[in-house]
């Protein structure tokens, strides 16, 4: 089964409307991390949490990570174009002491339709 | 800028015929990764370096291996690649200091394709 698990799969959105994508983890969260990646190149890294209930934000995206949940959220507000590829979550799942080595989930693919 | 590199964007190998991608970086980072990428699937980690010390994930073939010849570059060599081993591979570094987490940083990646 897949250690992290990313809901939708796929979402597809009106221009300005608002989004959330989910990311639980099967294991505890030492770390997430966001990525967005467009379709046949390299991940681009969005934002890092790593204390339970830390809130990050930058532009329009706001991320949230849910500790005791072990989850976390991705919300998109007055969504646009330019937020549509697929966003991966990826996290320190190996050990409590600090690890380099991430595990990612199968990403969610975001259309905007203008 | 600050960055790491993937060449080529694109390969087409022939069914058996082994093959090199390479990475570098820019970034002066200790870990070094490379994954592979299947359509609608998560990067899958197949080894990384930290420093000179290489790690190697349990489920990676031995089909795949990998050199870092200085902190600069990266390459992976498939052997003798099959048609499973279409997908595409993405190089990453990581400042990789202990007891932190940090994020990794992405190439534009390789995508192979095998014929």
């Amino acid at each position: 089964s897949q250690e992290l698990e990313q809901s939708p799969q796929s979402l597809i959105v009106q221009e300005g409307k608002n989004l959330t994508i989910n990311c639980t983890s099967s294991k505890t969260l030492y770390g997430l991390y966001w990525y967005k990646q467009k379709y046949g190149e390299g991940l681009i890294f969005l934002m890092m949490l790593q204390k339970g209930g830390e809130e990050k934000s930058h532009e329009k995206i706001t991320a949230k990570l849910d500790e005791k949940k072990q989850q976390s959220s991705l919300h998109i507000t007055a969504s646009q174009p330019s937020h549509a590829g697929i966003y991966l979550c990826g996290a320190d799942i190996t050990s409590g002491a600090g690890s380099y080595q991430l595990t990612f989930g199968k990403g969610t693919k975001l259309s905007v339709i203008p | 800028d600050a960055m790491v590199i993937q060449n080529p964007r694109y390969q087409v190998t022939q069914f058996g015929k082994p093959v090199t991608l390479s990475c570098s970086q820019t970034l002066n980072h200790n870990v070094m990764y490379w994954y592979q990428q299947k359509s609608s699937q998560a990067p899958k980690l197949l080894f990384h370096y930290y420093d000179k010390d290489f790690n190697n994930e349990a489920d990676t073939p031995d089909n795949f291996q990998s050199r870092r010849p200085n902190t600069s570059f990266c390459f992976l060599d498939i052997r003798s690649p099959g048609l499973g081993d279409a997908a595409m591979y993405l190089c990453a570094t990581s400042p990789g200091q202990a007891y932190s987490s940090y994020e990794q940083y992405f190439g534009p990646g390789t995508r192979l394709t095998v014929t």
